[in-house]
């Protein structure tokens, strides 16, 4: 079956503008999740969602990070206002249930100029 | 707070030696998983292992295996007889069953390279 898809797979933008990547979780899994990896690093939690509800927002480094879920599916990232800092592999997963093991997308490379 | 810690951070073999990647890692909770993916250059993470607090039975499947032991809190993971394709990042992950929101966020070590040279 499809695995858990990720879009763009790159993104090159100039600071301050703004940014969306999305993921399309496997279908079926409840649970979803954000992390980012920045180069030769490991990953860093950002966001959990059961349903289309976030329980956990503790890993959103500013306000300037936000996500959604809609229909218990589709998840989207969105970075406003982009520093260089931001520049990472944005990597989302999926589990069936919370607890269960997490399969990750390709991830999104982010580009910051 | 949980923390994961991979104190490799890069070993190197020679094709058919073992090669064992440590991980130790830090909770408050009692109940808790523990996870291994692989990161090959391809960039994409693929699942290897879920282990529970409650089981303490070392597991092998095929050339991998894995040894949990609470008494230390260490999770080491072992590759038998290593093969080229064996080369990747390999990251040690534990969530908390009563993490925030009784959610599943994994707090990852820093990885391990292993390179496997033919």
């Amino acid at each position: 079956g499809a695995g858990v898809s990720q879009s763009p797979s790159n993104k090159v933008t100039e600071k301050g503008k703004d940014v969306e990547l999305r993921c399309d979780p496997i279908s079926g899994h409840t649970a979803l999740y954000w992390y980012r990896q920045r180069l030769g690093q490991g990953l860093e939690f950002l966001i959990y969602f059961q349903g289309n509800s976030a329980p956990d927002k503790s890993g959103l480094p500013s306000d300037r990070f936000s996500a959604e879920r809609t229909g218990e599916s589709v998840s989207t990232l969105t970075i406003q206002r982009t520093q260089q800092e931001d520049s990472a592999v944005y990597l989302c997963a999926s589990s069936l249930y919370s607890h269960n093991e997490q399969f990750f997308g390709p991830g999104t490379r982010l580009t910051v100029l | 707070a949980q923390k994961v810690t991979q104190a490799q951070t890069e070993i190197s073999v020679v094709e058919k030696e073992d090669v064992t990647l440590d991980c130790v890692y830090e909770t408050r909770d009692t109940t808790y998983y523990l996870f291994w993916y692989k990161q090959p250059p391809s960039g994409e993470l693929v699942f290897l292992i879920r282990r529970n607090s409650f089981d303490e039975q070392n597991e092998i499947s095929g050339r991998y295996s894995w040894n949990f032991q609470k008494s230390t809190s260490s999770f080491n993971f072992t590759i038998t007889a290593s093969q080229v394709v064996d080369s990747a990042v390999y990251f040690c992950a534990l969530s908390e069953a009563g993490g925030k929101a009784a959610g599943n966020k994994l707090t990852f070590g820093g990885g391990t390279r292993v390179l496997v040279k033919p």
